[in-house]
């Protein structure tokens, strides 16, 4: 069975300074990997995608996040957090067997101006 | 604009009663899926469909039907079997295995249930 565990429920930063949103996965092969942003009473967007191609992923709204093997881990960060950024962040797997998605518990994203 | 339709987008209802959600797509997606979604737990998957007229029971289908009766619409019906149905209700679709982005979810914008 695949899963994933986000390290932080809340995350508060002041704008303009870093995000580091932590995320670590649990998958017997080599996983397809999500994160999604969720804005208040919003379904979800996704922010950006790994499936195997590049390490590094670059999303939208200027998120990306990296590829560990060797850490199981797939990080998300900004170089500078705006005031929009606020909402919950999930990291997700992809459970091919299922083709569902399985979902961390999520991270609330505070912006502090 | 493609996309997916959940409706309504808040409901409220009596203890035993049961309630219908409606999901929607036009964006020509075989895959149709239901989470949950309470505080702190993340998405939890109730019911998901790959095909019309086949659906396969999530991890938590318990209280829960659904049908796939067409390609563009996958309702969810909570019954009165649901111990704790208050939730937020998310709808997903996914394109067929093999095709371009088939391994991304789309969302709806939800549906607040609350019982009273």
């Amino acid at each position: 069975a695949q899963s994933v565990t986000q390290l932080d429920s809340h995350v508060s930063v002041s704008e303009g300074t870093p995000v580091l949103l932590r995320c670590n996965y649990s998958s017997s092969y080599s996983p397809s990997l999500f994160w999604y942003v969720q804005h208040p009473n919003k379904g979800l967007q996704l922010l950006l995608k790994y499936t195997s191609a590049a390490t590094l992923v670059k999303g939208i709204n200027g998120f990306e996040a990296e590829f560990k093997k060797s850490e199981t881990s797939f990080h998300l960060t900004k170089p500078s957090a705006h005031m929009s950024d606020a909402a919950e962040y999930f990291c997700v797997v992809s459970d091919t067997g299922r083709r569902a998605l399985t979902f961390g518990s999520g991270t609330r994203l505070q912006v502090q101006p | 604009d493609g996309g997916i339709t959940q409706s309504p987008k808040y409901l409220f209802r009596k203890e035993g009663q049961n309630v219908t959600l409606s999901c929607e797509q036009n964006l020509n997606h075989d895959a149709m899926y239901w989470y949950r979604q309470d505080p702190g737990q993340g998405l939890r998957l109730i019911y998901y469909s790959q095909i019309v007229n086949d659906f396969q029971k999530g991890d938590i289908a318990e209280g829960y039907s659904v049908s796939r009766e067409k390609k563009e619409s996958f309702p969810l019906t909570v019954t009165s079997a649901q111990k704790n149905p208050t939730a937020f209700y998310l709808c997903a679709s996914r394109a067929r295995q093999g095709a371009r982005g088939a391994n991304v979810l789309t969302f709806g914008a939800g549906s607040r249930l609350t019982v009273l």
